[in-house]
Order: structure tokens, then C-alpha cells, then sequence
């Protein structure tokens, strides 16, 4: 049964605060990305990275770094959190390829006050 | 950034009812159209990927339809159960292999 976990599923922390996500596969996929879902936006892409210590910018980086270490975990960074960063965080990892799905994590709500 | 939209953004229907909701998308630079299901405290699950014009999925229930030439999908399901109730998300992949996702379609059936 292939899984992706996420470190938390409810998250609260203070403005300013360095809030770390962890995302772990355990599919030997290649290729991690880390996702935001707001109401009525849909899934926006903030980072991925096809290869460990590789990371690319996805549609909204502003405020968030990322790390990849080793293949199966994929870190999402809030280097000071800020109260429009409250929003549900899906991991998601998939194989590099055509048409491949992609599997995903149940996700992380972080509510920055 | 590619507009894939979905819509109706929230349904509500009878159980035993059937109903279907459209994903639309740029025809252009067209590679593969992703749906999943969303299910509330639940991971995001693929239905179905699909490549070919004219394609068309079907698990169980509910199916998907593909025209890459006019940028459409449709998705319906069959006999809708209280178990069918989820966020229907489309995507669209591109040569890239990255997808770009749609606003989702909440679907809520009433026992």
C-alpha cells in the first residue's frame, strides 16, 4: 500500500514563528511537490523537486523555502509565518514519467495567528 | 499559468440521482487529464488519467469523458451514493509532466 505521510494534521503557530513541514514517501519516487488549498483557488503548487537536494519554484515561493535531503522526504519551510500562510498544505510525490499519478499525503491545516 | 477551470464549484443532489460536472482547459500544449476524488480528512485519490482525444474511463459508477480539441472533460456518476460526497478535482499535465489544477467541484449527496 503505497503512502505519503505529513508530519501533522493540525497545525497552530504564532506570527513570526519558523514552522517546518515534513512530508515522507515511501514509493522510491523521484519527483515531491508541496501544494496550498485555499477555498475556491484549487491546488497552488509553492515548490517541487525532481532529485534530492534539487528544488524548483512552483506558482507562489514568496515566504516559503524547502528541503530535500534524502528521496523520500520533502521538507516545506515557513521562515516566519505570517497570518495569510493559514491554509491546508498537501505533500504530494509521484514518478517521473508521462501521465503518471500523482499519490498524496493527507495534509497539514496550519492556522497562523 | 494555465486556467483549468471547474464548474459548478459545489453541487448538491438527491441519492440515486446522477450527475456530472465539466473540467475545462487551454487545448494547447495538452499532454494528460488528471481527475481525483477528495474526501473529507482523507488524501486526495486519482480516478482516472487520461491522454487520447475522445478517451473514455470508467470505474465503477462514476466515468470521464476527454475532447482535447474544444479543451473538455466531464465526469458524471451514475446513481449517486452519500459516499460519492467529495471535492472532484481535474488537472492538466503538460509536456512538462507538471499539472495545474482546477478549483475543484464539492459534491454533497443527500441520503
Amino acid at each position: 500500500d503505497v503512502k505519503v505521510t505529513q508530519s501533522s494534521r493540525y497545525l497552530v503557530k504564532r506570527t513570526g514563528e519558523k514552522v517546518f513541514l515534513e512530508c515522507v514517501q515511501d514509493m522510491d519516487h523521484e519527483n515531491m511537490f508541496w501544494y496550498r488549498q485555499d477555498p475556491g483557488l484549487g491546488l497552488r503548487l509553492i515548490y517541487f523537486s525532481y532529485d534530492v537536494k534539487m528544488k524548483e519554484k512552483g506558482d507562489i515561493p514568496e515566504g516559503y523555502s524547502v528541503s530535500r535531503e534524502k528521496k523520500e522526504r520533502f521538507s516545506l519551510i515557513l521562515e516566519s509565518a505570517s497570518t495569510n500562510q493559514t491554509s491546508m498544505y498537501l505533500c504530494a510525490s509521484r514518478r517521473t514519467g508521462n501521465s503518471y499519478e500523482q499519490y498524496f499525503g493527507p495534509g497539514t491545516r496550519l492556522t497562523v495567528t | 499559468i494555465l486556467n483549468v477551470e471547474q464548474s459548478p464549484q459545489s453541487l448538491h443532489v438527491q441519492e440515486g440521482d446522477s450527475t456530472n460536472f465539466t473540467c475545462s482547459f487551454p487545448s494547447s500544449n495538452f499532454y494528460a487529464l488528471h481527475w481525483y476524488r477528495w474526501e473529507t480528512a482523507k488524501s486526495p485519490e486519482a480516478l482516472f488519467v487520461m491522454t487520447l482525444n475522445g478517451d473514455e474511463k470508467k470505474k465503477g459508477r462514476i466515468s470521464a469523458t476527454l475532447n482535447t480539441k474544444e479543451g473538455y472533460s466531464y465526469l458524471y456518476i451514475k446513481g449517486s451514493q452519500p459516499e460519492d460526497s467529495a471535492t472532484y478535482l481535474c488537472a492538466l499535465e503538460n509536456a512538462g509532466n507538471m499539472l495545474t489544477f482546477g478549483g475543484g467541484t464539492r459534491l454533497m449527496v443527500k441520503p
